[in-house]
């Protein structure tokens, strides 16, 4: 099976902008999670999205959205850029039936964000 | 709050040593808990899993253990190589999110 995807891989803005970065899960994986890598916060749960619908939320501001596809294909975006949101963004993928329970996370490569 | 703490130095070890990584929480009494490695510049990569109820796991070289008591777990890689040298993150659920750990760093010199 190939594994996640995520497009673009590296990413550069300018403060005000905003950005759209794409994940594309292991097939049959219904969950899709995002994650925020920074060296001094570490790795941090954006959200989780499961049959289209967001199932979990992490502590980030409304600037920071996405949405799941029929496909469970997943988008992020983040609006009106700061430079604090430089940072590798990472969607993971795992097998859900449905409750909420967290089986093993499969990581894609990671989006590399530099905002300036 | 609730904290995962890992060993915040990094360690360094012989080759062929036994590597013992740690991951202590509090305030929170975790379903279970799970181990990944992240090399430089990709995503991480699961390890292991272990329930509350299981107080050791193994796979090849990797053993996990889980001390509900302590609120601990340990991770140890025997006969370390170093292919071996990564950064270690543990992860427990909380309130259905994943919650990582900063990670410690593992460096096996030969």
């Amino acid at each position: 099976k190939a594994g996640v995807t995520q497009t673009p891989r590296y990413l550069i803005k300018t403060r005000g902008q905003q950005v759209t970065l794409s994940c594309s899960p292991i097939s049959g994986h219904r969950s899709v999670s995002w994650y925020q890598q920074t060296p001094g916060q570490g790795l941090q749960f954006l959200f989780e999205y499961f049959s289209e619908t967001q199932r979990n939320k992490g502590n980030f501001p409304g600037r920071f959205s996405g949405r799941q596809f029929s496909n469970s294909r997943s988008e992020m975006n983040v609006s009106t850029l700061e430079l604090g949101d430089s940072a590798l963004y990472l969607c993971a993928s795992s097998f859900s039936s449905g409750g909420t329970s967290y089986n093993e996370q499969f990581f894609g490569p990671g989006t590399r964000l530099t905002v300036l | 709050s609730q904290k995962i703490e890992q060993n915040s130095e990094a360690l360094n070890i012989q080759e062929g040593k036994t590597a013992t990584l740690t991951c202590n929480y509090t305030n929170y009494s975790p379903a279970y808990l799970q181990w990944y490695r992240q090399d430089p510049g990709r995503g991480p990569v699961f390890l292991l899993l272990i329930r509350e109820n299981e107080k050791e796991k193994r796979k090849e070289r990797l053993k996990v253990t889980f001390d509900t008591t302590l609120k601990q777990s340990l991770f140890h890689i025997t006969a370390s190589q170093p292919a071996d040298s990564a950064t270690y993150l543990c992860a427990l659920i909380r309130g259905n999110k994943l919650v990582f750990g900063a990670g410690t760093i593992l460096r096996v010199k030969s």
